[in-house]
């Protein structure tokens, strides 16, 4: 079935570095797209989010890309600081039932 | 913002038993709510959708005799594992939608750690 799913389970960074987690989506028909940090033992907590229209977002250091050509999705962390180690998934609306559908997932930890 | 609670956020149980989850909207009504379920260092899979006043859908593959779902109210979505195993164990998240805010309007709960011995 449809899914979306993320190209590295694990991310290693240096704190104080760039990082960059990215996704691929499978359906085409999706038009909104959100990013979710979860880390242990807690309920994933909203980043940022995109629609199809655009192609880039900017927020407080993260930025999401999304190209729709190859149905491809990512996160930019700017200056990675150790709060930032937690889980990161992707997830589209599925715009005809409103479910929301996770991506693998993708360890991202921040080296001090 | 929107506040979604879920209750408990660790339950043991035996083999067999039933646990009950519950999910409330604090400041917010949601007429639809989401549960899902995450094994470890897995990604979070929809189980089924809850419905306030109607039954709930089911994903495929999810049993809906074993995993009871009700939404009694627009703040409460519950979800009862019954005769439960241990390969029941995971860690069961709720999500509701606040239409206030549009499609940003996904808020989760902070998840019951479920331990079947």
């Amino acid at each position: 079935g449809e899914s979306v799913g993320l190209h590295l389970p694990t991310l290693s960074v240096q704190e104080g570095d760039n990082s960059i987690i990215n996704c691929a989506y499978s359906n085409s028909a999706s038009d909104y797209f959100i990013w979710y940090k979860q880390e242990s033992g807690k309920g994933p907590q909203f980043i940022i989010d995109i629609r199809s229209n655009m192609d880039k977002r900017q927020g407080q250091r993260v930025t999401v890309l999304l190209n729709k050509t190859v149905k491809h999705l990512s996160l930019q962390i700017a200056a990675t600081q150790p709060g930032d180690s937690a889980v990161y998934f992707c997830a589209e609306i599925d715009s005809n039932t409103g479910k929301l559908i996770f991506g693998q997932g993708t360890t991202l930890q921040v080296k001090p | 913002g929107a506040v979604v609670s879920q209750h408990p956020s660790r339950v043991i149980c035996k083999s067999g038993t039933s646990v009950k989850i519950e999910c409330r909207s604090l400041d917010f009504q949601a007429t639809t709510m989401f549960w899902y379920r995450q094994f470890p260092k897995q990604s979070l899979m929809l189980m089924a959708t809850s419905n306030e006043g109607s039954k709930a859908t089911y994903e495929q593959g999810v049993e809906k005799d074993k995993f009871l779902i009700n939404h009694a109210s627009l703040t409460l979505s519950t979800l009862t594992v019954t005769s439960a195993h241990p390969e029941d164990s995971s860690f069961y998240i709720c999500s509701a939608i606040d239409l206030g805010q549009g499609d940003r309007g996904y808020t989760f709960g902070s998840g019951t750690r479920l331990t079947v011995v």
